[in-house]
């Protein structure tokens, strides 16, 4: 079995400011998968980051960014410059086949 | 290019009811899946396709069945709704691959009076 959990529900930020939101998992397998998606109000699910287990460098993509701990199995994701298009809902999630477990999610406020 | 696409957007059912939930996917996928989102736990998978004429359960598939009716649909029926199945329902697709990303339609709000 595979778990993901995101302990902060709920965090705020001022606009052009970083933050960082947590998720730790566990699993037993060596290889697998680790995604950030993003939900914003119109609902929709959006990819915004993916980690391989067995690359050691951290995955970027524009303001987003990870720091992917695989001792500690952690895999928390960093939002520089905050936009206020970021509020929304962040899900972490997991996957060592083709299916994905995810977290509880946090949702992001960007204040103007 | 219209991705996952699902129907209907919203439904309102009473107990007992039975309604089919649509999905389609026009990206050539062969793996497709069905989740539920619900305040405070995140997305739980209910059934998944791994291929065309191949369907398992899920971690929460009690109450659901489903058909994975060519390469490019796979609906999710509710035989008998019940309250506990109020959620929000995403169908996603997938190339089938290990840490193949999930491309998802934009979701129904399904609420079981």
């Amino acid at each position: 079995a595979q778990t993901v959990t995101q302990s902060q529900p709920e965090m705020s930020v001022q606009e052009a400011e970083t933050v960082t939101l947590s998720c730790t998992y566990d699993t037993s397998e060596n290889n697998y998968y680790l995604f950030w998606y993003k939900q914003p109000p119109s609902r929709q699910m959006i990819l915004v980051i993916r980690q391989e287990a067995y690359k050691q460098q951290n995955a970027t993509e524009n303001r987003f960014s990870v720091n992917f701990q695989k001792a500690a199995k952690s895999f928390s994701l960093k939002i520089s410059d905050s936009q206020l298009g970021d509020t929304a809902m962040y899900f972490c999630a997991l996957s060592n086949d083709y299916k994905l477990s995810f977290g509880a999610g946090t949702t992001v406020t960007v204040r103007a | 290019n219209a991705g996952v696409t699902q129907t209907p957007k919203f439904q309102v059912l009473k107990t007992g009811q039975s309604m089919t939930l649509q999905c389609a996917q026009d990206m050539n996928h062969n793996s497709m899946y069905w989740y539920r989102q619900d305040p405070g736990m995140g997305l739980r998978l209910i059934y998944y396709s791994a291929s065309e004429g191949t369907t398992d359960k899920g971690e929460v598939p009690n109450g659901y069945n489903v058909s994975r009716l060519n390469k490019r649909e796979f609906s999710l029926r509710l035989e008998s709704a019940a309250p506990s199945q109020t959620s929000v329902y995403f169908c996603a697709s997938s190339t089938q691959g290990v840490g193949s990303p999930l491309h998802f339609g934009n979701g129904t709000r399904l609420t079981v009076t």
